[in-house]
């Protein structure tokens, strides 16, 4: 049983650019979070998605935007890259998108901005 | 506003030398409460969910339990795999993201 993949595994990016990060969920779950974790810190939440819909939306700029395929599968987009989006990025999936939910992390793509 | 917070933030023990973990949180309306494992450079590995107080989960040698105000990860005769970064997330009523602590490293020596 496959667990929720992501890719990149690592990269690095100049200031300015912009940057696809992409995740399949874990078979058989259907929501999809985006979450960013700089060193030494915990996950900050970015945004879900389900049924294709931004569900609900952290405190990140509108840099930061994301897309789900009707494969359940997902993509995080961030523009004009910051020094500060330096971080690990970490996907999660669910089965449906209740706050009670337990959800299952990827390994997380890592991204260097210079 | 939704708040975790763990303790402590570093934690060194002996191999055999048992401890706890503390989460202690101010939700309004807890939906559940998650303990992951974070080992460095990987993605959190899901431990535990807790939803009611009273409620405790046991595997291998972690048991986690739960109060109305706070969550205890307990940790017996730890070996040096069990080294990792454990952290406690809440699931709120007003939404569906996960709110984490910061964690807490635990190092286990031989």
């Amino acid at each position: 049983d496959a667990g929720v993949t992501q890719s990149p595994t690592h990269l690095i990016k100049t200031r300015g650019q912009q940057v696809t990060l992409r995740c399949s969920p874990k078979s058989g779950h259907d929501t999809v979070s985006w979450y960013q974790q700089a060193l030494g810190q915990g996950p900050q939440f970015i945004f879900q998605y389900y049924e294709e819909e931004e569900r609900q939306r952290g405190n990140f700029p509108d840099r930061f935007s994301g897309h789900q395929f009707p494969n359940y599968s997902s993509e995080l987009n961030v523009n004009a890259l910051l020094l500060g989006d330096s971080a690990l990025y970490l996907c999660a999936s669910a089965w449906g998108s209740g706050a009670g939910n337990t959800i299952y992390f990827g390994e997380g793509s890592w991204l260097t901005v210079v | 506003e939704d708040q975790v917070t763990q303790s402590p933030e570093a934690l060194r023990l002996q191999e055999g030398e048992s401890s706890s973990l503390n989460c202690s949180y101010t939700v309004s309306g807890l939906r559940g409460l998650f303990w992951y494992r974070q080992d460095p450079g990987k993605g959190p590995e899901f431990l535990f969910t807790l939803y009611s107080a009273g409620e405790e989960k046991e595997k291998e040698r972690l048991k986690a339990t739960l109060t109305k105000k706070e969550s205890f990860l307990h940790i017996t005769a730890p070996k040096p795999e069990d080294s990792a970064t454990y952290l406690c997330a809440v699931g709120v009523q007003a939404g569906t993201a996960l709110i984490f602590g910061k964690g807490t490293t635990l190092s286990v020596s031989s």
